[in-house]
């Protein structure tokens, strides 16, 4: 069982919005920054989103990221097939003192 | 952007140890931590540890007492060590590093297949 809990699944229709949610603690992201990943099985997977809201260059804009209290949210808009894939939060954890992933997304375009 | 090379043995017998090799293939890159990361099958990815650019490491607790992290500067290598492997550690191992402070785990390679079987 994950430290960071996600929805194991999502989907969305081409160009449609679509929300990732990801639930921690207060030792966890109620107290940390939050980063997202994507990852495509057999790929080496993508940093996303840093510090909560931040894209690294490279990444389209139409990836954001919010945090807010314990909990935090990928947005994807506009949605792509090429989107279709497992997307992971992560965080430090102070109790821990290590990084915690959620027990990640899969997300279908239908 | 600098790459990752990873290499290892991808077939073990259980008891045995687990060691993996990271490259990077950029010298000129600031490192802040290098960090290894595993997914097991149909699970989701699991922090083994890190070590940061003064040596010090940090471990997943579930692993510490059978992880070892260990970096060369001199060749631009980092490695992982996991004794007495299980079936339970059966997984496919990336490496990463983090090359700005304020990113983390921004820099992936492309994964090693670890199978522990008798």
């Amino acid at each position: 069982q994950s430290v960071l809990t996600q929805p194991p699944s999502a989907s969305g229709t081409p160009g449609q919005r679509v929300s990732i949610s990801c639930s921690g603690s207060s030792s966890s992201i109620g107290t940390n920054y939050v980063f997202w990943y994507q990852h495509f099985p057999g790929t080496a997977p993508k940093l996303l989103i840093y510090r909560n809201d931040q894209r690294p260059s490279g990444v389209p804009d139409r990836f954001s990221g919010s945090k807010s209290g314990t909990s935090a949210s990928l947005a994807i808009s506009g949605l792509r097939s090429e989107d279709e894939g497992d997307y992971f939060c992560a965080a430090w954890d102070d109790t821990l003192s290590g990084w915690v992933f959620g027990g990640g997304t899969k997300l279908t375009v239908l | 952007q600098a790459q990752l090379q990873q290499w290892g043995a991808g077939l073990l017998k259980p008891s045995g140890t687990l060691s993996l090799t990271c490259a990077v293939d950029d010298g000129s890159f600031s490192v802040y931590y290098c960090s290894w990361i595993r997914r097991p099958p149909g699970k989701g990815l699991e922090w083994i540890g890190e070590i940061n650019h003064s040596g010090s490491a940090n471990y997943n607790t579930s692993l510490k007492s059978r992880v070892t992290i260990s970096v060369d500067k001199s060749k631009n290598q980092f490695s992982l060590n996991l004794r007495s492997v299980t079936a339970a550690d059966t997984a496919v191992y990336y490496c990463t590093i983090t090359t700005g402070r304020f990113l983390r785990m921004d820099v992936w390679g492309k994964g090693t297949t670890v199978t522990v079987s008798s």
